[in-house]
């Protein structure tokens, strides 16, 4: 079965620290991707995606992530974390097969010191 | 303008009731689906509906029962509720294309069962 992972379930850091967030996922063929946050309380929210074409993504508020098909990675960057950042990140993967079917990561909870 | 919205936002309810928690969506997609967010954050779909019809139906207990009245509307009743249940409950929707398409969330549902 397919399965995703997200390697970091808590990560600590200070503001102006880089980020990376991990995420590896099973799946051989053909793949959608992306990055959501939750930010406390609140409900999941689109920071980006990966369908097809440049490997490197950009998306909301600083973020980027890069697919390394070879890896099956697609890890989740910011240069400069801010405060407002503190979250839950999840790693989503739909393979295109699958109907429209989400699998997720585990999740990562991000905290921001100021 | 919300775009996907959930009912109730809060649901505390005794073991052995039955409840209904709506889902709406205001964006013309043809495609909505059920999450269950456990405790620990874990993420895992329970229904897809794709233009009324059901297209996925995980592994849920089958106390747990989807109706789409209409492409905008998903709503999930549960019979018989569990301590187990406990969970927040988050509604999502998509209009599937060729190449991947996006889902985006409702606020959620928080569910707690004593």
């Amino acid at each position: 079965a397919q399965s995703v992972s997200q390697h970091n379930h808590h990560v600590i850091l200070s503001e102006a620290a880089s980020l990376e967030l991990g995420c590896n996922y099973s799946y051989g063929g053909t793949v959608n991707l992306f990055w959501y946050v939750q930010y406390p309380g609140q409900h999941l929210q689109l920071l980006l995606k990966y369908f097809s074409g440049d490997p490197l993504v950009k998306g909301i508020k600083g973020f980027e992530a890069e697919f390394i098909k070879s890896k099956f990675s697609f890890n989740l960057r910011k240069p400069s974390v801010q405060w407002s950042d503190t979250a839950e990140y999840f790693c989503a993967v739909n393979p295109n097969n699958a109907g429209n079917m989400l699998t997720f990561g585990g999740g990562t909870r991000l905290m921001v010191k100021p | 303008d919300t775009a996907v919205s959930q009912t109730p936002k809060y649901l505390v309810t005794q073991m052995g009731n039955d409840k209904s928690i709506k889902c709406e969506q205001n964006l013309g997609h043809d495609t909505m689906y059920w999450y269950k967010q456990d405790s620990k954050k874990f993420l895992k779909i329970m229904f897809s509906y794709n233009n009324k019809e059901l297209i996925i139906n995980e592994t849920v207990p089958n106390r747990f029962s989807p109706k789409s009245p209409d492409k905008a509307h998903l709503n999930l009743h549960i019979n018989s509720l569990e301590l187990g249940d406990s969970a927040v409950y988050f509604c999502a929707s998509s209009q599937i294309r060729d190449g991947g398409s996006t889902q985006y969330f409702g606020p959620g549902t928080r569910l707690l069962v004593l």
